[in-house]
């Protein structure tokens, strides 16, 4: 069964440095997600990705963050300068056009800002 | 007030119960609905879409509610393998996952 792979599992950097969270979305799928969710909190929507370019991003999603799909299989997501609240699990989602919007998760990076 | 909205539990019950648990959502634009499942640090995985008409899938039934604007899910007998935390989802239809914060539910030998 095909499914959305992420690398690293674990990040742990320093407050300011910057981070690139990598991810292998379904390979027939055309939408793509980075969600987050702090540890003991729901998971928060980040932003969406279509057609190279975003769709719709949160408040979250500040300038600090962009996503880029560098090639035709990963999907990437960076923060410019981390900050201590950044830490929490990012997961990555991808879903088909048209399915009801059926989002598919992959395991996560757990990201430790220190 | 909160988009999703849930109880959040814990529903502690024995193998072989029936365990039903609601959500609330407040935008009335919500277009697709569905029950995901989270077990402890792990990634949310999707147990069931939920359709207007209600519908099942295996021990899961899920029912929608427009008019009331909420979302229930039942577990039938339950087994060891369903604890976990259940999150009800919904969206407007512009792809954006808005997620509640879950209802943990944990069976018992």
């Amino acid at each position: 069964e095909p499914e959305v792979t992420q690398t690293p599992s674990h990040q742990v950097t320093q407050m300011g440095q910057e981070v690139i969270l990598r991810c292998v979305p379904i390979s027939n799928h055309l939408y793509f997600y980075w969600y987050r969710q702090i540890l003991g909190q729901k998971v928060e929507f980040l932003v969406s990705f279509y057609n190279n370019e975003i769709s719709e991003k949160s408040e979250i999603f500040d300038d600090q963050f962009s996503v880029e799909r560098p090639d035709g299989s990963n999907f990437t997501l960076k923060i410019r300068s981390t900050k201590l609240e950044d830490s929490a699990m990012y997961f990555c989602a991808s879903s088909e056009p048209g399915t009801g919007y059926e989002q598919y998760f992959g395991p996560g990076t757990r990201l430790t800002v220190t | 007030r909160k988009e999703v909205e849930q109880d959040p539990g814990p529903f502690n019950v024995p193998e072989g119960a029936t365990v039903a648990f609601n959500c609330t959502y407040s935008n009335s634009a919500s277009q697709s609905f569905f029950w995901y499942r989270q077990d402890c640090r792990k990634e949310p995985k999707l147990l069931m879409s939920v359709y207007s008409s209600g519908n099942e899938d295996g021990r899961f039934t899920a029912q929608l509610n427009r008019a009331s604007q909420y979302i229930s899910l039942l577990i039938r007998d339950s087994k060891l393998s369903d604890s976990a935390t259940y999150l009800c989802v919904v969206s407007r239809g512009d792809y954006k996952l808005s997620f509640g914060a879950g209802t943990t539910v944990t069976v018992r030998a």
